[in-house]
């Protein structure tokens, strides 16, 4: 079975300030996909990042950026220079590929205060 | 990539009720899921549809509550039947890319959300 914990679910920050979301996963699968997902008040889900098994390069996407480390199966997310506009839920999320279900984790909700 | 819509896009209902969501994509696509997200929570799966065949329903959910239709690669319908201020949630469909670019990405639509009196 598939598992994603998150295991802040609140932090908060003051703008300007870095901060990182922590994401542990556990899968039997050899090939999986991660996600990051933001969910903002009004409720619509965005897609922030996939990353799939075979591909351990960090990335950095503007002020996000992605550790992926298999050895911890852990695939953290860290916004640099936080925003008020960064206040949302973020979801990390594990998928087996092919067209299997994706498990969500339970997210982590971010205020950043101004 | 696909563009998903849905609709409604908020409903507010009454208790014994039936609701039927309608998800369309902008593509064909061979997989759509359907996901409940009560409130303060996370996404869980509820159904899997395929067109032509019945959805496949996870642990916890049932047809007769959650009746869904595929007609074609494009449309799903997911319809919350009898319906108690339990399901007040948001329901979201969602669909695998099956193109280069964007493979195994999953796209979500808008969501549907449902307060039930």
């Amino acid at each position: 079975a598939q598992k994603v914990t998150q295991a802040q679910t609140e932090i908060s920050v003051v703008e300007k300030e870095d901060v990182t979301l922590d994401c542990v996963y556990e899968t039997r699968d050899t090939t999986y996909y991660l996600f990051w997902y933001k969910q903002p008040p009004s409720g619509e889900l965005v897609f922030l990042i996939r990353r799939n098994s075979f591909d351990e390069q960090n990335e950095i996407s503007g002020r996000y950026s992605w550790n992926f480390q298999k050895s911890t199966s852990s695939f953290n997310f860290t916004i640099t220079a936080s925003q008020v506009v960064d206040s949302a839920v973020y979801f990390c999320a594990l998928s087996g590929g092919g067209y299997q279900k994706v498990t969500f984790g339970i997210g982590t909700k971010l205020q950043v205060i101004p | 990539s696909a563009v998903i819509s849905q609709k409604p896009s908020r409903d507010i209902c009454q208790r014994g009720t039936s609701l039927t969501i309608q998800c369309q994509v902008d593509s064909q696509v061979t997989m759509m899921f359907w996901y409940r997200q009560q409130p303060g929570q996370s996404l869980t799966l509820i159904a899997t549809a395929n067109q032509g065949s019945e959805a496949t329903y996870e642990s916890g959910f049932v047809i007769d509550k959650f009746p869904i239709s595929r007609p074609n690669l494009t449309f799903s319908t997911l319809t919350v039947s009898n319906m108690s201020p339990e399901d007040s949630s948001i329901y979201l469909c969602s669909v695998e890319a099956n193109d280069r670019v964007s493979y195994n990405e999953q796209f979500f639509g808008p969501g549907t959300r449902l307060t039930v009196l």
